[in-house]
């Protein structure tokens, strides 16, 4: 079992709607969590961080956290073509070990 | 803006040559990374540093080696290129203890034939 694992996608949304990111870790210590957002031939840029069980919204965008089942998940909605990228989910567990998921691929179509 | 800047976008490299990634950042930033990236294994830690001088292994450290000699720079060295390191390297960097937001480099696509 890999130790950070998100569906590769692509997941495909219209326009308009909520596109729906999952994350799922196996590390029960782990401590914080971050959503990353690249675009392709482009690095990585941080959306969102979340430390505590719950909701976080931020715009847009609202990080999911239930460290009991152990996923993340980021909720985008209206969702735009501009929002097609690649999601990466990073889990850190302490020191400075943090570990990147593979990635979704989002396509919003217009 | 935090700006981490990436000696090459591209490079192409031969089998058993030495090979220099250099990467620099202007935030003062203590923590500096270095990760590959390959399509459906994400981001892998090859090594990071926490101090000028100082270097830990990180996941994947087999076949690199890295330097700080200043506290902006964070260099990348492949000892002899093979052609399993062909892949797309970034470099990131960090504030302070742990792990806060990390800002990422452009990448280098490095191809070794």
């Amino acid at each position: 079992q890999k130790e950070v694992e998100q569906n590769s996608g692509p997941l495909s949304v219209p326009e308009g709607a909520i596109a729906s990111l999952n994350c799922t870790y196996s590390d029960r210590g782990s401590q914080s969590f971050f959503w990353y957002r690249q675009y392709s031939g482009k690095s990585p840029e941080l959306i969102m961080s979340i430390y505590s069980n719950g909701d976080k919204e931020d715009g847009r965008f609202t990080a999911q956290l239930n460290k009991a089942s152990q996923y993340v998940s980021l909720l985008i909605r209206d969702s735009q073509p501009s929002d097609s990228a690649t999601y990466l989910c990073a889990i850190y567990t302490g020191g400075f070990k943090t570990i990147f998921g593979a990635g979704t691929r989002l396509f919003v179509k217009a | 803006d935090v700006k981490v800047t990436q000696s090459s976008r591209y490079l192409v490299k031969r089998t058993g040559e030495k090979v220099f990634l250099e990467c620099v950042q202007d935030m003062d930033h203590e923590n500096m990374f270095w990760y590959r990236q390959d399509p459906g294994l994400g981001l892998r830690l090859i090594y990071f540093s926490y101090d000028v001088k100082m270097k830990e292994k990180g996941d994947i450290p087999e076949g690199y080696s890295v330097s700080r000699e200043k506290k902006e720079r964070f260099s990348l060295i492949l000892e002899s290129a093979s052609t399993n390191q062909t892949s797309m390297y970034l470099c990131a960097s960090s504030f302070g203890q742990g792990y806060t937001e990390a800002f990422f480099g452009q990448g280098t696509r490095l191809t070794v034939v």
